[in-house]
């Protein structure tokens, strides 16, 4: 079975330009999670999904990050414009909602991004 | 508020040693989910264990048992005989369950095996 899939695994950019970064969740799963992790903070919430509906996004830093999911199977999170403190690895991850599983999250690869 | 505490930051061992890795978590929760991750140098995060906070037996997969202690806000992790491949950073999680939330994280125990 497919696992998370996170893409790009790596992007390299300059400070002021977008970045989009996508995730597909484990099909059947309802529930999808975004995280950050950096070397200061570890590893945090950004925000997270439920059936495609944005549920608690109070870990998104500001104004210049966004995350959508236009259906079950994906979703993006932008950051516009990106700076150099945005440089940290991106995780996406996805939960089933069936009674014996309920918040086991499965993460992604990751997504290395590099602001410069 | 939910927090997670890894004490150790980091640990190193001799190959066949066994090692623990503590956790010691707080929640106003009486249901909350506990959970354990295995962040190898390749990246990725594994799933290794959850545990719901209405089962406090303790739970053994190989060489991986987990020891569960309410009493004490405990969630602590025993690696039995290590071996090399077990160097990893391993994370602690803590959810408040009731559905799918976010998990909260500790910052993480560097485990390090040498040969």
């Amino acid at each position: 079975d497919a696992g998370v899939i996170q893409s790009p695994r790596h992007e390299v950019t300059e400070m002021g330009q977008e970045v989009t970064l996508r995730c597909k969740p484990i099909s059947g799963h309802n529930s999808l999670f975004w995280y950050r992790q950096t070397m200061m903070r570890g590893l945090e919430l950004l925000i997270y999904f439920n059936n495609n509906v944005p549920i608690d996004d109070s870990g998104m830093p500001e104004d210049r990050f966004s995350a959508k999911m236009p259906n079950a199977s994906f979703s993006t999170l932008k950051i516009q414009p990106s700076e150099p403190r945005d440089s940290a690895v991106y995780f996406c991850a996805s939960s089933p909602s069936n009674r014996e599983e309920t918040d086991t999250q499965y993460f992604g690869p990751g997504t290395r991004l590099t602001v410069l | 508020a939910q927090k997670v505490t890894q004490a150790q930051t980091e640990i190193s061992v001799v190959e066949k040693e066994d090692v623990t890795l503590d956790c010691v978590y707080e929640t106003r929760d009486t249901t909350y989910y506990l959970f354990w991750y295995k962040q190898p140098p390749s990246g990725e995060l594994v799933f290794l264990i959850r545990r719901n906070s209405f089962d406090e037996q303790n739970e053994i997969s190989g060489r991986y048992s987990w020891n569960f202690q309410k009493s004490t806000s405990s969630f602590n992790f025993t690696i039995t005989a290590s071996q090399v491949v077990d160097s990893a950073v391993y994370f602690c999680a803590l959810s408040d369950g009731g559905g799918a939330d976010g998990l909260t994280f500790g910052k993480g125990t560097h485990l390090i095996i040498q040969p």
